[in-house]
């Protein structure tokens, strides 16, 4: 029972180059977040999307920054011309169906995976 | 908007002496609070969380966390430190019934646990 995978785990981008960063939700899980961590710092929510739809995009940067989570496949961060401050650590989670549906219900955990730490140079 | 507070940047504990990490929120309506680690170069592992019901909550590794409703706070408690329990910790906080669905997170607390 794989939990969630991320890949790659670490990559380098020069500056002005485009970063993808790929997040598979545990099996059967259809929502998926993104959130980033810079050093020392606790994680800031992006992009909360399920199955060809993003649902809150809130912290999401106005520019350079994309989300999706298509019908079959991972969902991708892709950051174009990325900047030095783009380097951070990106972590992706997941959780089941019923997280957050209704009033009160969906009491579930969110799933996150190990990470992918980007570096820009 | 929600937020959450953790105070100390940084707890230090010798092994086998209790231990807490404090935490603080702030959310409309009913808060849903978690506690999650995160050992070095890792994700995030999640320990425990409060929904409703009794105020204890239980969760892995011997850790607890007990919700305060008239203080906003969900400090996270252990009996007797490991030095295995030394990493990051990070109290989250949602709302509940409505809003966002997204996670709140605090800044983190560096647990280190002394032999």
């Amino acid at each position: 029972n794989a939990g969630v995978m991320q890949n790659p785990r670490h990559l380098v981008r020069r500056r002005g180059q485009e970063a993808r960063l790929r997040c598979s939700p545990v099996k059967g899980h259809s929502h998926v977040y993104w959130y980033r961590q810079l050093p020392e710092e606790g994680l800031k929510f992006m992009v909360y999307l399920q199955k060809e739809n993003i649902i809150d995009e809130s912290g999401m940067p106005k520019e350079r920054f994309s989300a999706e989570f298509p019908k079959e496949g991972p969902s991708i961060l892709r950051i174009q011309q990325v900047v030095r401050g783009d380097s951070a650590a990106y972590f992706c989670a997941s959780s089941p169906k019923n997280h957050n549906q209704g009033t009160g219900a969906g009491n579930t955990e969110a799933f996150f995976g190990q990470g992918t730490r980007l570096t820009v140079v | 908007a929600q937020s959450v507070a953790q105070p100390e940047d940084q707890v230090n504990v010798a092994e086998g002496n209790p231990l807490t990490v404090k935490c603080t929120y702030s959310v409309s309506g009913n808060p849903y609070l978690f506690w999650y680690v995160q050992y070095p170069n890792r994700g995030l592992q999640f320990l425990l969380k409060y929904i409703t019901g009794d105020n204890l909550v239980k969760g892995s590794y011997g850790f607890e966390a007990e919700f305060n409703k008239s203080q906003t706070s969900f400090h996270l408690k252990k009996p007797s430190a490991l030095v295995s329990d030394s990493a990051l910790y990070f109290c989250a906080v949602r709302a509940g019934d409505t809003g966002r669905r997204a996670l709140t997170f605090g800044s983190g607390t560096r647990l280190q646990v002394q032999p």
